[in-house]
């Protein structure tokens, strides 16, 4: 049981928009200073760094791929989807109170 | 360029221990936090541990405190996760990974070095 919480699986059709929801809580999300990243894994590669401080990309991440933060939720947009997103995506941040990192348990994109 | 290349990764026994190392260069390793995070085959990425740039302070899940311990060495640019009475739950691919000033880990990570405990 992942204290951030995603769904399994989301999908979406060439060209099209899809969002992926991560929900937390005040001790992690919640918190302002607790910044959210999104991260990207194609398989047996190592994850990727999407998003960092809620909605900044890293040089080199087209924009494509947005991320937003409110409350206890974050949410990671990506447009244009092509058959190259579909890869596993995960949240992550610090939780205060278990002064410990935490990830989302990861959403499968499949790009129909 | 960055770059986080870990070793020290192979079999053991139930209960054994094993010590991973992570090579950093291509940046000021002394001035930035590291981060382990382990991958279970098939399953998602679990955080394992943090560390300050000094090593002042080390954080770790419930999962693997009193038995896992990240240190640093900043002289030599490396990192590392002392495993102890390790589980076949510990099983994984361990990655290191920099910090990039948020308590999360950054751009960064390593290709990782797989840990399997089997007997």
């Amino acid at each position: 049981q992942s204290v951030l919480t995603q769904p399994p699986s989301v999908s979406a059709a060439p060209g099209q928009k899809v969002t992926i929801s991560c929900s937390g809580s005040s001790s992690n999300i919640g918190i302002g200073n607790n910044y959210v990243s999104w991260y990207q894994q194609l398989p047996g590669t190592a994850p990727k760094l999407l998003i960092y401080d809620n909605n900044k990309r890293p040089s080199g991440i087209p924009d494509r791929f947005s991320g937003s933060k409110s409350g206890t939720s974050a949410t990671l947009g990506i447009t244009g989807l092509q058959t190259g997103d579909e890869a596993d995506y995960y949240c992550g941040t610090w939780d205060s109170s278990l002064s410990a990192g935490v990830f989302g348990g990861g959403t499968k994109l499949t790009v129909l | 360029q960055v770059q986080l290349v870990e070793s020290g990764g192979g079999v053991v026994q139930p209960g054994g221990s094993l010590r991973l190392s992570c090579a950093a260069s291509g940046f000021s390793f002394s001035s930035y936090g590291m981060h382990w995070v382990r991958q279970a085959p098939g399953k998602g990425l679990d955080w394992v541990a943090f560390i300050r740039f000094d090593g002042s302070n080390q954080y770790y899940p419930d999962s693997v405190k009193g038995r896992f311990t990240i240190s640093r060495d900043n002289s030599k640019n490396t990192l590392y996760l002392q495993m102890n009475s390790l589980r076949a739950e510990d099983t994984a691919v361990y990655y290191c990974a920099k910090d990039d000033l948020n308590w999360t880990p950054g751009q960064y990570w390593g290709r990782g070095t797989l840990v399997t405990v089997s007997s």
